[in-house]
């Protein structure tokens, strides 16, 4: 497997600001990490596939200047959610692909409130 | 496109109880099946997987079979207890891809 950690776990912000969430892989080198958003009543909506040293790839619908991805290490993606609104507040989820293993393995999940 | 069905949830059960939540898929080729679960206030665990057909994938006392015939992979407990109360996703991988496509989730609720 491998293990994945999210910082922060939870934020609040004012309407307005901007707000960055770490993913971090930190067992191995990953190449390919995943950004999720997770909205009321539980679906899962894939937000883009960030690859280390190029730019992400976003998912239709998914405003690119509006979420940030920044994939400049192995074991670093950052997602930066630029000028924040109430309707942004919801819980984000990364996972990271592990070459080999077909399968992703999936981070705590940041909560973000946006007042 | 690819896509995966889960059953609509919540699901309400009491300890002990069978438990079925039904997951089909439609997908080109032979993708690879798990099921995710997702605690409260948690990300997502892998609770199992299966990577070809006639496959069993079992982990914590879950049970799924990948059935190509009926393209699914229905996920099984025979006695469920209150710890088992989350969010179960049906999901699948195809071509060697990393990228998932879910099911919409279900919701479990056990009752002592």
């Amino acid at each position: 497997g491998a293990v994945v950690s999210q910082h922060p776990s939870r934020v609040i912000c004012k309407s307005g600001t901007s707000v960055k969430i770490e993913c971090r892989s930190l067992d191995f080198q990953a190449t390919t990490m995943f950004w999720y958003r997770q909205f009321p009543k539980q679906s899962l909506m894939l937000m883009a596939t960030s690859n280390e040293g190029s730019k992400a790839t976003y998912e239709q619908g998914v405003e690119k200047d509006k979420f940030l991805i920044n994939h400049a290490s192995l074991t670093l993606s950052t997602l930066t959610v630029t000028s924040a609104h109430p309707e942004d507040s919801s819980f984000y989820i990364c996972s990271v692909g592990r070459g080999g293993y077909n399968e992703q393995f999936f981070g705590p999940g940041t909560r973000l409130t946006v007042l | 496109g690819d896509s995966v069905t889960q059953m609509e949830g919540p699901v309400t059960l009491s300890e002990e109880a069978f438990l079925t939540i039904n997951c089909t898929y439609t997908a080109t080729g032979y993708p690879s099946l798990f099921w995710y679960v997702q605690y409260p206030g948690e990300g997502l665990q892998l609770l199992l997987k299966a990577t070809k057909a006639d496959d069993k994938g079992s982990n914590k006392g879950f049970e799924a079979t990948y059935r190509k015939e009926t393209t699914s992979f229905h996920l099984e407990k025979g006695s469920v207890q209150v710890s088992d109360s989350a969010v179960y996703f049906c999901a699948l991988t195809w071509g060697g891809s990393e990228k998932l496509v879910f099911g919409k989730g279900t919701k479990l609720t056990v009752n002592p």
